[in-house]
């Protein structure tokens, strides 16, 4: 079965550019989550949707970023305008939330850097 | 959710048992313990989860003391690929499983 997919896996931008990653949960997931992962503060929980609908955004940085699930497939997070501290790795991860205790499965990541 | 303890690094020669301890001390009754690992900078990895029993699956055994205070991650016979930070995490098995990381557990498997 295919995994979480992320795309891109690297992308290099220069300052005040947007920037818009992308991913694709398991099939059947209904929970999506956004992680961001530096070496200062490790990983951190940016925002989960469950149902396509936004539960918890408390983790989303600032104004500056935005997260979007227009469907059960498909779900994207943009950062405009990007900043050099906005350079991590942001991992997406699924999980289903039918039943209880179910793990979440994480992507790939892609590697942002902001010059 | 109730904090987990982990040691920062632990060493471990290949071909032998890695045991990655977790405290958990405050842990309530329906909150599970779950462990992932993550190899480089790749995604974290689901390794097993547990409530109150001991499990075990391809990857690895998880050991729940009967207080549920602490648990053991145990990697049979550990290979250099096995060289990862391991995480415990505790969370209530809510609909939304909502995790936390922490800092976790460098795992060095040595020739």
């Amino acid at each position: 079965d295919a995994g979480v997919i992320q795309s891109p896996r690297h992308e290099v931008t220069e300052m005040g550019q947007e920037v818009t990653l992308r991913c694709k949960p398991i099939s059947g997931h209904n929970s999506l989550f956004w992680y961001r992962q530096t070496m200062m503060r490790g990983l951190e929980l940016l925002i989960y949707f469950n149902n396509n609908v936004p539960i918890d955004d408390s983790g989303m940085p600032e104004d500056r970023f935005s997260a979007k699930m227009p469907n059960a497939s498909f779900s994207t997070l943009k950062i405009q305008p990007s900043e050099p501290r906005d350079s991590a790795v942001y991992f997406c991860a699924s999980s289903y939330t039918g039943a209880f205790g179910q793990p979440q499965h994480f992507g790939d990541g892609t590697r942002l850097s902001i010059l | 959710d109730a904090k987990t303890t982990q040691p920062p690094s632990m060493d471990c020669a290949e071909g032998r048992a890695a045991n990655l301890p977790c405290n958990h001390s405050t842990i309530s009754g329906n909150e599970y313990v779950y462990w992932y690992r993550q190899i480089h900078s790749q995604g974290p990895q689901y390794i097993i989860h547990g409530l109150k029993n001991n499990e075990t699956n391809e990857m690895a055994s998880l050991i729940i003391t009967e207080d549920r205070k602490s648990s053991t991650l145990i990697l049979p016979h550990a290979t250099l690929r096995d060289t990862a930070v391991y995480y415990c995490i505790v969370r209530v098995g809510e609909r939304f499983n909502k995790f936390y990381f922490g800092s976790g557990t460098k795992l060095n498997v040595k020739p």
